[in-house]
């Protein structure tokens, strides 16, 4: 069974501290590892799709990495506006495109 | 280009009650996926819609049934309502043409009493 265990529950940051979310997958199969953003009361914002071992992305003062357990959510001197709560997920070989398995998040908060 | 739209945005219903919610995909995708997020969880898999049939299910009981229509939209049915299907229900949709990035609406807010 696919797990996905997201690291720390809750992160509080003072604006243009950097720090990282971790996110430990186990998945016999990968098909790819998705972050999402996810402000209170709405639904997912898509940020990123990390294919294999190794890959890197980034996205404004997000970068996201991958290795064969875990991926990491690097963010890099963050503003206030950043505060969310953040969703790594897992898509398995063998499933369809539309199924992921999601962690349970990260709750984000950064201070001015 | 619109996104995902789903509505209504929150409902309330009884305790055995049945409801309907209801997804648009962004424009261009044809597959539909539901999911349930319970308050401080992630969302979990309901089931997957293409070309009008069901194409994979997740852990959840008949009572979650859902359809898809001809022009790619979808509803969501819940029957005998119980306090624990309290949650925000998300659509999510995906176009083979536009990779496998898959986007999800805003949901939508159930609280059953």
């Amino acid at each position: 069974e696919d797990q996905v265990t997201q690291s720390p529950e809750a992160l509080r940051l003072q604006e243009g501290e950097s720090s990282s979310l971790n996110c430990s997958y186990t998945v016999s199969g990968l098909r790819g590892l998705f972050w999402y953003r996810q402000d209170p009361g709405k639904g997912p914002e898509f940020l990123f799709t990390l294919y294999s071992a190794g890959e890197e992305k980034e996205k404004e003062r997000l970068k996201a990495t991958l290795t064969k357990k875990e991926s990491f959510l690097h963010i890099t001197a963050p503003k206030p506006e950043d505060s969310a709560t953040y969703l790594c997920a897992v898509q398995h070989m063998n499933s369809g495109y539309s199924t992921l398995t999601f962690g349970k998040g990260t709750m984000l908060l950064v201070s001015p | 280009d619109a996104g995902v739209t789903q509505s209504p945005t929150h409902l309330i219903k009884t305790r055995g009650q049945q409801v309907t919610l209801r997804c648009s995909p962004k424009s261009g995708h044809d597959t539909v996926s539901w999911y349930q997020q319970a308050l401080g969880q992630g969302p979990q898999f309901i089931f997957q819609y293409y070309e009008e049939e069901e194409r994979q299910r997740g852990n959840f009981p008949d009572r979650f049934s859902g359809h898809q229509f001809p022009n790619y939209s979808s509803e969501l049915n819940v029957n005998a309502l119980l306090l624990g299907d309290s949650a925000l229900y998300l659509c999510a949709s995906r176009g083979a043409s536009g990779g496998n990035t898959i986007y999800f609406g805003e949901g939508s807010w159930l609280t059953v009493v």
